[in-house]
């Protein structure tokens, strides 16, 4: 079954304590991209991936990081996270311009 | 700045009715506008979409209408069923974003269909 597969699905961490955020694709797509819902304001992107090595900033990239190592995946880093950071992150990937965007089932971070 | 607005925050309709889910849209350069369904607890899913080269799409029950003169897109479902609950999102993208094919999301409408 073509997926994308986050992990985990719910965090709860404390201020500091750097954390990462797996995201895996099965359908080979050179595209990958993070974004975070908050309420009241949609979906905002963080970063993006066009392939592996390449990566960029999205609207909101402040406090993240990312990697491209493999094509599969595309990990979100929080090296010291702060409560503003809580929000639910969502991975998405697509085969390109034009086709569709597909995401992963979300995770759900608490930072205390 | 918010690119994409959905003013609308919830809507409720009588199962069998139709709904009607609006989307403006400030900038200019957006050439293709989809709408994603979001269950709680799962990622939003695409439904439809619609380039802008066109001012209507039909796939089923969904049928998604762009009026480009007033920046306007809207998500009409007919007839609407108890399962289409749901938040649904407006986004765009533009081809001259170059290598990110970035959505640009309205903050979503909560559907609810009664029975």
């Amino acid at each position: 079954e073509a997926q994308v597969t986050q992990n985990p699905r719910y965090l709860i961490t404390v201020t500091g304590k750097k954390l990462t955020v797996t995201c895996s694709q099965n359908m080979n797509h050179e595209y990958m991209s993070w974004y975070r819902q908050d309420p009241g304001l949609g979906l905002r992107q963080i970063y993006y991936s066009m392939n592996v090595e390449v990566t960029d900033k999205g609207d909101v990239p402040e406090g993240y990081k990312v990697s491209r190592k493999e094509k599969r995946n595309f990990p979100l880093i929080l090296e010291s996270p702060s409560p503003n950071q809580t929000s639910l992150y969502f991975c998405a990937s697509s085969a390109g311009l034009g086709f569709t965007l597909h995401f992963g089932n979300g995770t759900r971070l608490t930072v205390t | 700045d918010q690119q994409v607005k959905q003013n609308s925050p919830s809507l409720s309709v009588q199962e069998g009715r139709i709904s009607i889910l609006n989307c403006d849209y400030t900038n200019s350069m957006f050439d293709y506008f989809l709408w994603y369904k979001k269950y709680p607890a799962e990622g939003p899913t695409f439904l439809i979409s619609i380039s802008s080269i066109k001012d209507k799409n039909e796939d089923g029950r969904f049928t998604v209408f762009l009026n480009k003169s007033a920046k306007h897109l809207s998500l009409h479902i007919v007839p609407s069923q108890p399962g289409d609950s749901a938040v649904y999102f407006c986004a765009a993208s533009s081809n001259s974003g170059g290598s990110n094919y970035k959505l640009t999301f309205g903050k979503g409408t909560l559907l609810t269909v009664n029975p």
